[in-house]
């Protein structure tokens, strides 16, 4: 099974709402990560968990929590989200082999977030 | 600032053609990978090169990598109109940054059947 899957596919919400979005891979995979991406743009990295732990934060605003509940689950929890971040939101995982760089990395087809 | 930066931004070509994608980057790497996205959906990995190769192919797709001009380069032959996507060039930071993944601006390809 070389799937990421995400859901939900499509949210709408509020700049009040607290939302969350998930991701899950069943490869093993002990690096998780998610991407932001706006129209016509590559994709950012937001976050990197590794083993379960948080090790790259790329100075995400406070109103993005992430969470790696275990292995194989990735949460994105939002809340007082902002028009300027209506995205689509991707997850990524891939195997962690000490001591070498970053390998493939499996893609899920994205949430499409929008914030009204 | 972008680590990879890809020309042309945009390739429109006749099904059977051929697609030509380049993508230049900065800082010293460790590997370099191509990915293709469809309209609105996930990325899909293509190719991984690695530093010490010079060429690498799959299927229909080419690879190649100058280190020395720190380039890389995408052919695509015989292109179908499935082809059709956006394609990115993608390095990693590594040392202490591992998983960091930075993705070039992207090439986006029309196949016209």
């Amino acid at each position: 099974d070389t799937e990421v899957t995400q859901t939900p596919k499509h949210l709408v919400m509020g700049m009040t709402n607290k939302k969350s979005l998930k991701c899950e891979q069943h490869m093993g995979h002990r690096a998780m990560y998610w991407y932001k991406q706006k129209a016509k743009k590559p994709p950012e990295l937001m976050f990197v968990y590794s083993y379960e732990k948080l090790s790259i934060n790329e100075s995400v605003p406070s109103r993005f929590s992430p969470e790696c509940p275990n292995s194989s689950l990735l949460n994105l929890h939002l809340h007082a989200l902002q028009p300027e971040d209506s995205a689509l939101y991707l997850c990524a995982s891939s195997s962690f082999i000490t001591g070498t760089h970053t390998d493939t990395q499996y893609f899920g087809p994205g949430t499409r977030l929008t914030v009204l | 600032s972008q680590q990879g930066e890809e020309d042309p931004q945009a390739l429109s070509i006749q099904e059977g053609e051929n697609a030509t994608m380049n993508c230049s980057y900065k800082t010293s790497i460790n590997n370099l990978q191509w990915y293709r996205q469809n309209s609105g959906r996930g990325l899909v990995h293509l190719i991984l090169i690695r530093s010490n190769e010079r060429e690498k192919h799959s299927g229909r797709l080419r690879v190649t990598l100058d280190t020395s001009k720190k380039s890389s380069s995408l052919l695509i032959t015989a292109s179908r109109a499935a082809d059709t996507a956006s394609y990115f060039c993608a390095t990693p930071a590594g040392g202490t940054s591992y998983g960091k993944l930075t993705f070039g601006q992207g090439t986006i390809l029309t196949v016209h059947p």
